[in-house]
């Protein structure tokens, strides 16, 4: 089956403990990215990777780091969560192109006290 | 630069009445138009996509949305409305091309609630 497998799906945790939250696709899709979801602001990006080792910013990465060593995976890195990450994240990968629709994970719900 | 707004963040619709969620875009490139549903503590799940061709698109569930390039609009609709239909709708834009490249940018979202 076609997945985009999250873990955790919840976290709670306290400010500055580095924590990383796990991506992995089963598709072999070369795009994959990192969204945040908070109410009355839909999705933004945070990070995004076309391939293996190339990464690039979205359009809010302050505070977070990825890797992408492996064209399945694709990590979440906070190295020193702040309560304004407190957040719903999502995972989800594609097909290397625009038209192509985005498969997305479960979900993790993170938060940061 | 590409970005998408949802004119109304909260619809009530009864069971069986029209369902019309607006979405408007903007883009400096032929965009590709998607619409996800979220259901409670679940992922994003596409609906719906217009990439090329028809501008009327059907989707999952009973939905279509028209592509209007004059309108820079693509508004899902769905003729009657199921309690199971209850969901957060997002609308999202793609480019392909420039720092865009297969980037998705979403919507604010719009809640939909079906009432019996």
């Amino acid at each position: 089956e076609a997945q985009v497998t999250q873990n955790p799906r919840y976290l709670i945790t306290v400010t500055g403990k580095k924590l990383t939250v796990t991506c992995s696709q089963n598709m072999n899709h070369e795009y994959m990215s990192w969204y945040r979801q908070d109410p009355g602001l839909g999705l933004r990006q945070i990070y995004y990777s076309m391939n293996v080792e190339v990464t690039d910013k979205g359009d809010v990465p302050e505070g977070y780091k990825v890797s992408r060593k492996e064209k399945r995976n694709f990590p979440l890195i906070l190295e020193s969560p702040s309560p304004n990450q407190t957040s719903l994240y999502f995972c989800a990968s594609s097909i290397r192109t625009g038209s192509m629709q985005a498969f997305f994970g479960q979900g993790t719900r993170l938060t940061v006290v | 630069a590409q970005s998408v707004t949802q004119l109304g963040s909260h619809v009530s619709v009864s069971e069986g009445a029209l369902v019309l969620l607006r979405c408007n875009y903007s883009s400096s490139v032929p965009p590709y138009l998607f619409w996800y549903v979220q259901y409670p503590n679940q992922g994003l799940q596409l609906l719906l996509k217009y990439t090329t061709g028809a501008t009327l698109v059907k989707g999952i569930n009973g939905f279509e949305a028209e592509f209007k390039k004059s309108e820079t609009s693509f508004h899902l609709t769905k003729p009657s409305a199921h309690m199971s239909d209850a969901a957060e709708y997002f609308c999202a834009v793609s480019e392909d091309g420039g720092t865009s490249y297969g980037k998705l940018t979403f919507g604010q979202g719009t809640i939909l609630t079906v009432h019996p």
